[in-house]
């Protein structure tokens, strides 16, 4: 079963810091997306991404934030100034669709 | 965001039981309604989805939406230990562009 893969599953990163969190999405999907998690909060939309370009992104989604596709098979989310507030789960995850989506495991940031 | 309602309670069932889980959502324009499973540590699962109204089955599992009431089920039926997980509802909008998700209901079964 194809799966959407995401490194490091643990990331541990001081305030202040950038952080890149990497993906590589299911190689037929064309839809990519950025969610996250903040511990015991609702599972929250950050980005989606579409032929190299934003397509939709929430209020989280600020400055701070950026998508990249820097290749055929690689999509990241990097985080420029990490503050303790982004501490979450990250979840990336595909489509073929936009209906059904396949998330990957996460990446746990943890800013301290 | 309220697009989407779920009474986050966690659930203990015996094995072999029915689970039934719900969630409410805001707009009447909403046309997929989707069901994911997560287990701890892992991301959510796409267990099954609808489109527009009424039931769909799948193997011990069925899904429900009222669309007059702006209402959508869960049911497992036969319960197994291996059920033990966060169930989430979540509904896509803005085009398909996102989804808003439920916060999810633990369910615990006890063999």
């Amino acid at each position: 079963e194809p799966e959407v893969t995401q490194t490091p599953s643990h990331q541990v990163t001081q305030m202040g810091q950038e952080v890149i969190l990497r993906c590589v999405p299911i190689s037929n999907h064309l839809y990519f997306y950025w969610y996250r998690q903040i511990l015991g909060q609702k599972v929250e939309f950050l980005v989606s991404f579409y032929n190299n370009e934003i397509s939709e992104k929430s209020e989280i989604f600020d400055d701070q934030f950026s998508v990249e596709r820097p290749d055929g098979s690689n999509f990241t989310l990097k985080i420029r100034s990490t503050k303790l507030e982004d501490s979450a789960m990250y979840f990336c995850a595909s489509s073929e669709d936009r209906v059904g989506y396949t998330f990957g495991s996460g990446t746990r940031l943890t800013v301290v | 965001q309220k697009e989407v309602e779920q009474d986050p309670g966690p659930l203990s069932v015996p094995e072999g039981a029915i689970v039934s889980l719900n969630c409410t959502y805001s707009n009447s324009a909403f046309q997929y309604f989707m069901w994911y499973r997560q287990y701890s540590r892992k991301g959510p699962e796409l267990l099954m989805y609808t489109y527009s109204s009424g039931n769909k089955e799948d193997g011990r599992f069925t899904a429900q939406v009222d669309k007059s009431s702006k209402y959508i089920s869960l049911f497992i039926r036969d319960s197994q230990p291996s059920d033990s997980a966060t169930y989430l509802c979540a509904i896509p909008y803005y085009g398909n562009n996102r989804l808003a998700f439920g916060k999810g209901n633990q369910v615990v079964v006890i063999p």
